[in-house]
């Protein structure tokens, strides 16, 4: 069983970092895009980062660049996001993901929390 | 980017009845090898979104077959057959070909 389990998120204040943990089993973590979403409360779903599986290659969306960085460890099968210079637009969900447009396996975590206010 | 449009926004079905969700891109959702990569999925209230559909009309393993869907270039569609109870929660298209990849707003189906 494929498991995609995030820790990390909690509280914290205009212009402060977090950093976004996800913790893999159950899937060839090594050869897997790997992706961040994230969702406002009670808003729809937003792509933030992709990395590729041997994380030569990153891509970011506009709001987030610059301020985020998505990493991994193959070693460890685990996929971060530093997030820098946090804005109160950032509150939101954040899914560690493995989307597929194909017919593997697409995979969400329970999503961890980040909320920015003052 | 790529805007991904959903109507309706919100869907009252009856339970036993069909139902229906048109998603359209801005853009065509065909890769140049010929394939279109558009998603579709379900969030049921509290949960993590599930995918249902992949590559326009490919039902993911354990979904029933009163899910299809179907289209092309930049118009399609999510239907079910008879619409029940464990079916309520918000449906999410997604395309898939374009960077940043996008999510339709959400269509809420509830039972009337």
């Amino acid at each position: 069983e494929v498991q995609l389990v995030e820790s990390g998120g909690g509280l914290v204040q205009p212009g402060g970092s977090l950093r976004l943990s996800c913790a893999a089993s159950g899937l060839t973590f090594s050869t897997s895009w790997m992706n961040w979403i994230r969702q406002a409360p009670g808003k729809g779903l937003e792509w933030v980062a992709n990395i590729k599986p041997d994380g030569s290659g990153t891509y970011y969306v506009d709001s987030v660049k610059g301020r985020f960085t998505i990493s991994r460890d193959n070693a460890k099968d685990s996929l971060f996001l530093q997030m820098n210079s946090l804005r109160i637009e950032d509150t939101a969900v954040y899914y560690c993901t493995k989307v597929s447009l194909g017919s593997d396996g697409d995979y969400w975590g329970q999503g961890t929390l980040v909320t920015v206010s003052s | 980017d790529v805007v991904m449009t959903q109507s309706p926004l919100s869907l009252p079905v009856t339970l036993g009845q069909p139902a229906s969700i048109s998603c359209r891109s801005s853009q065509s959702l065909m890769s140049s090898d010929g394939n279109t990569f558009l998603n579709w999925y379900r969030q049921r209230p509290g949960q993590s979104p599930r995918r249902l559909i992949y590559g326009v009309s490919y039902r993911d393993s354990g979904v029933p077959d009163r899910f299809s869907g179907s289209g092309s270039g930049t118009d399609f569609t999510l239907k079910i057959s008879r619409v029940e109870a464990d079916d309520v929660g918000t449906y999410y298209c997604m395309q898939g070909p374009h960077w940043p990849h996008t999510f339709g707003q959400g269509t809420k189906l509830e039972i009337k």
